[in-house]
């Protein structure tokens, strides 16, 4: 069974940082792009990052550029989200997904792990 | 960024009954648009792909059409585990983008 299962969400102060990080089983992990996608509370869904299978492809939303920094860690099945100078704006549940693709393809997601709670606040 | 616009933003239902939702996108998209269904609490889950493809799992009853810049996802029969928020999201160009979501709450 394919799984994705997010980790490291809390409560973190404005200009804080905090890394998030989502193990994946139940497929081949380097041969699929991931993403990560919020969502904020009560509202829609909003796409942030991505990296493709290899690793060498990132990608980002506008409003997360210079401060998330997408990475991957292949033969552990992780990847992850580092977030640094966080604003309340960036409070959201963060979900990992899997592109539905393969390696380069990542804007359908198929998979979706849980959601870890990001709560930026003083 | 592509805009892409759900009507309506809630709906009410009943079960048995025949929902339609429809999103517009902003600029021409083809065929690139997937839906997404999202119950209270829980993930979304990926339910329609290239517009009118079925997710492997997901039940007939469900399916997608258009292309260019507007689409509809139809319910043809709304089943109790149907009530949830449906989105639609652009898969033509960078950035990825959702529509705002289509509530289906029970009449």
């Amino acid at each position: 069974e394919v799984q994705l299962l997010e980790s490291g969400g809390g409560l973190v102060q404005p200009g804080g940082s905090l890394r998030l990080s989502c193990t994946a089983s139940g497929f081949t992990f380097s041969s699929h792009a991931m993403s990560w996608v919020r969502q904020s509370p009560g509202q829609g869904l909003q796409w942030v990052s991505a990296i493709t299978g290899s690793g060498y492809g990132t990608h980002y939303a506008d409003s997360v550029k210079g401060r998330f920094t997408i990475s991957r860690d292949n033969p552990k099945n992780m990847v992850y989200l580092d977030m640094t100078s966080l604003r309340a704006e960036d409070t959201a549940v963060y979900y990992c997904a899997k592109g539905r693709y393969g390696s380069n393809y990542y804007y359908v997601t198929d998979v979706w792990g849980q959601g870890t709670t990001v709560t930026v606040s003083s | 960024d592509i805009q892409m616009t759900q009507s309506p933003s809630s709906v009410s239902a009943s079960v048995g009954d025949r929902v339609t939702i429809t999103c517009r996108a902003s600029q021409g998209i083809s065929i690139w648009l997937a839906w997404y269904q999202q119950t209270p609490g829980k993930a979304p889950k990926l339910l329609i792909y290239s517009a009118s493809n079925l997710q492997t799992g997901v039940p007939s009853r469900f399916s997608g059409s258009g292309s260019g810049t507007d689409f509809t996802l139809t319910i043809s029969s709304l089943q109790p585990e149907d009530f949830a928020t449906y989105y639609c999201q652009q898969a033509d160009s960078f950035p990825p983008t959702f529509g705002q979501g289509t509530k289906v709450e029970i009449k």
